[in-house]
């Protein structure tokens, strides 16, 4: 079955970077891409970006195109997100959420748990 | 950015209640070359991550019941629950894929019992 396990909860001070990993397995990694999504305490959904498994390309929400990047490491089937200088505003939970599509996003057909992040001095 | 806005933002209903969540869209979400509706909503229970129930607007996910349907075209769509049960309890949200790579979310509907 299709899982993704991501990396256990982190702490950081405001102005720090964290990455978070998320390892697939479960299905042929490269034909579905990898999108990262977070949800702040109590609010919605945010997207933040894709990456294709196949050839990987990028794409990030414009509001964190010069904070965020996403990798992927095919031999681990593993994908990384990269937040940089973070501030209290980014504490929220991380998902990282399979797309139905190996060229682009559609729909997000699987989650992962999530990963905590929180900012505090 | 194509914002999604849905309504009501909370609802309470009895067992076996209907539910209906709408979710509309500042552009249309039709790609008219396929006649696809680029919507999808989910339910997120408590503590959970978010699960897909509808995508392409009224194609159900495997294994969700059926009394979960999805309908709508253009910008304005509807989830419906027809007989609310007490594992239904969660918010649910629209996503739009029109633009995609570039994504987006309604702000959610909590459904309570």
């Amino acid at each position: 079955q299709v899982q993704l396990v991501q990396s256990g909860a982190e702490v950081k001070k405001p102005g720090a970077s964290v990455k978070v990993s998320c390892k697939a397995s479960g299905y042929t990694f490269s034909n579905h891409g990898m999108g990262w999504v977070r949800q702040a305490p109590g609010q919605g959904l945010e997207w933040m970006g894709w990456i294709n498994n196949y050839n990987g390309d990028t794409n990030y929400a414009q509001k964190f195109h010069d904070r965020v990047t996403i990798t992927t490491d095919t031999s681990t089937r593993t994908v990384y997100m990269e937040l940089r200088t973070l501030r209290y505003d980014d504490t929220a939970v991380y998902y990282c959420a399979r797309g139905s599509s190996w060229s682009t996003p559609y729909y997000m057909d699987a989650w992962g748990k999530g990963t905590t992040v929180t900012v505090s001095s | 950015d194509i914002v999604m806005t849905q309504s009501p933002d909370s609802l309470a209903l009895s067992l076996g209640e209907r539910a209906t969540i709408n979710c509309k869209s500042s552009q249309s979400v039709l790609n008219s070359s396929n006649n696809k509706n680029y919507l999808a909503w989910y339910q997120q229970k408590p503590g959970q991550p978010p699960k897909v129930v509808i995508y392409w607007a009224s194609t159900r996910e495997s294994g969700v019941p059926d009394r979960f349907s999805g309908s709508g075209s253009g910008t304005d769509f509807t989830l419906t629950i027809s007989s609310l049960q007490a594992e239904d309890v969660a918010v649910y949200y629209c996503q739009q894929y029109y633009s995609t790579p570039l994504l987006t979310f309604g702000g959610g509907t909590k459904v309570e019992i």
